[in-house]
């Protein structure tokens, strides 16, 4: 099994509405990964997960708390979001992370709209 | 600003041409890596290219690298309608944390 699964595809929810993303891998990566990425610009890192354990966190407001379950799961829980955060919301993995240096492998992704 | 900056921001090319795009970077790096992203998708890695190797080919894909000039290029030989997307250069920037950190990308339109 080679790829990165994301769930849910597409999410629209309210600014008072609590909701979760998953990402699941199953190829014993031990690096994980959220991005998020506006339309027409490049993915901008989010949170870094290596064994399990947060590595960085790119001052991420804090509505926006990861979690990592086991090595192959990776939680982005959402609550009371702001418009403007209304992305498509990538994750990756990575057999270790290794500062940069990692080939990573991405989900499709989930298409977040905030009303 | 961004580690990569990709040249150009848009191309559109006919079936069967060759596509080139380039990245530069700002800070020494230990290797420079090129994805595709089909419209609204993830990421796919092409090509990884490391700080000592000056050119590499994967199928119809060429990258070079030029570390005097913190340069590279991608090349999509006889392109397809299929290699419609953005590309993207990634480095590792030493100067942003060491995370993998994106250029701006350049979107590929092959006109069939």
């Amino acid at each position: 099994d080679t790829e990165v699964t994301q769930t849910p595809k597409h999410l629209v929810m309210g600014m008072t509405n609590k909701k979760s993303l998953k990402c699941e891998q199953h190829m014993g990566h031990r690096a994980m990964y959220w991005y998020k990425q506006k339309a027409k610009k490049p993915p901008e890192l989010m949170f870094v997960y290596s064994y399990e354990k947060l590595s960085i966190n790119e001052s991420v407001p804090s509505r926006f708390s990861p979690e990592c379950p086991n090595s192959s799961l990776l939680n982005l829980h959402l609550h009371a979001l702001q418009p403007e955060d209304s992305a498509l919301y990538l994750c990756a993995s990575s057999q270790v992370w290794r500062q940069g240096q990692e080939t990573q492998y991405f989900g499709p992704g989930t298409r977040l709209l905030v009303l | 600003s961004q580690q990569g900056e990709e040249d150009p921001q848009a191309l559109s090319i006919q079936e069967g041409e060759n596509a080139t795009m380039n990245c530069s970077y700002k800070t020494s790096i230990n290797n420079l890596q090129w994805y595709r992203q089909n419209s609204g998708r993830g990421l796919v890695h092409l090509i990884l290219i490391r700080s000592n190797e000056r050119e590499k080919h994967s199928g119809r894909l060429r990258v070079t690298l030029d570390t005097s000039k913190k340069s590279s290029s991608l090349l999509i030989t006889a392109s397809r309608a299929a290699d419609t997307a953005s590309y993207f250069c990634a480095t590792d920037d030493k100067a942003a944390g060491n995370k993998l950190t994106f250029g701006g990308g350049t979107r590929v339109l092959v006109k069939p």
